[in-house]
């Protein structure tokens, strides 16, 4: 079984629209992240949740929202999309008291 | 502000030597660091960690030392074989480990490893 998954591991649309990605991990882990890399690989944390709650809220566009609809699963809403939005999303989680982080393959947005 | 940054961007190094990367980062306050293999269209894999009172620490195949004096992480790979291919980050750790998520990682650019046959 994968950890941490991702859905969909490619997404190609046009600008303007609206779409949603989708983590999900099976480790028992109360929080999760996500992050955006740049096409020069730079990882970057955009929010944190934690038992379902925002914990973490990096001045991410408001065209960005998280939802936690339980504890093991972690989507991203993104509207309006925009050509620099393109970039690979990762999710990410970790254990209560721990500090290491586990991450999912990535969901690769492409805006065209 | 404050930033984690890799002094190479990237290593070739010959299959069977010894690879060392390096990182320096800024915040003085950062108790733990993290080092993070990524290949090509994966997600980052945790590989070795070590706390701010530990000046080195060793796993399987690969070593991690930490100066708090001149704020600098290396990460040393023995034999280094072609699946050590990767970019590989260091990250630290911001924030007191709780139970409320508040923790972030600052992650560097990144240094591409490669390992030549």
């Amino acid at each position: 079984d994968t950890a941490v998954s991702q859905t969909p591991k490619y997404l190609v649309t046009q600008m303007g629209n609206d779409k949603s990605i989708k983590c999900e991990q099976n480790l028992g882990h109360d929080t999760m992240y996500w992050y955006k890399q740049d096409s020069k690989k730079f990882l970057k944390i955009m929010f944190s949740y934690n038992n379902k709650e925002l914990i973490i809220n990096e001045t991410v566009p408001n065209r960005f929202s998280p939802k936690s609809p339980d504890k093991a699963h972690l989507n991203l809403h993104i509207n309006s999309l925009e050509l620099g939005d393109s970039a690979v999303y990762f999710c990410a989680t970790k254990g209560t008291g721990q500090e290491t982080q586990y991450f999912g393959p990535g969901t690769r947005l492409l805006v065209l | 502000g404050e930033s984690v940054g890799l002094h190479l961007p990237t290593l070739s190094v010959q299959e069977g030597d010894n690879s060392i990367i390096n990182c320096a980062y800024s915040n003085s306050a950062s108790d733990y660091f993290i080092w993070y293999k990524q290949e090509s269209g994966k997600g980052p894999q945790f590989i070795i960690d070590i706390r701010s009172n530990m000046d080195k620490r060793q796993g399987q195949r690969v070593t991690v030392l930490l100066n708090k004096t001149v704020k600098h992480l290396s990460l040393q790979i023995a034999a280094t074989q072609p699946g050590d291919s990767a970019v590989y980050f260091c990250a630290e750790n911001i924030g007191l480990v709780s139970n409320f998520g508040n923790e972030k990682l600052t992650f560097g650019t990144g240094t591409r490893l490669t390992i030549i046959p």
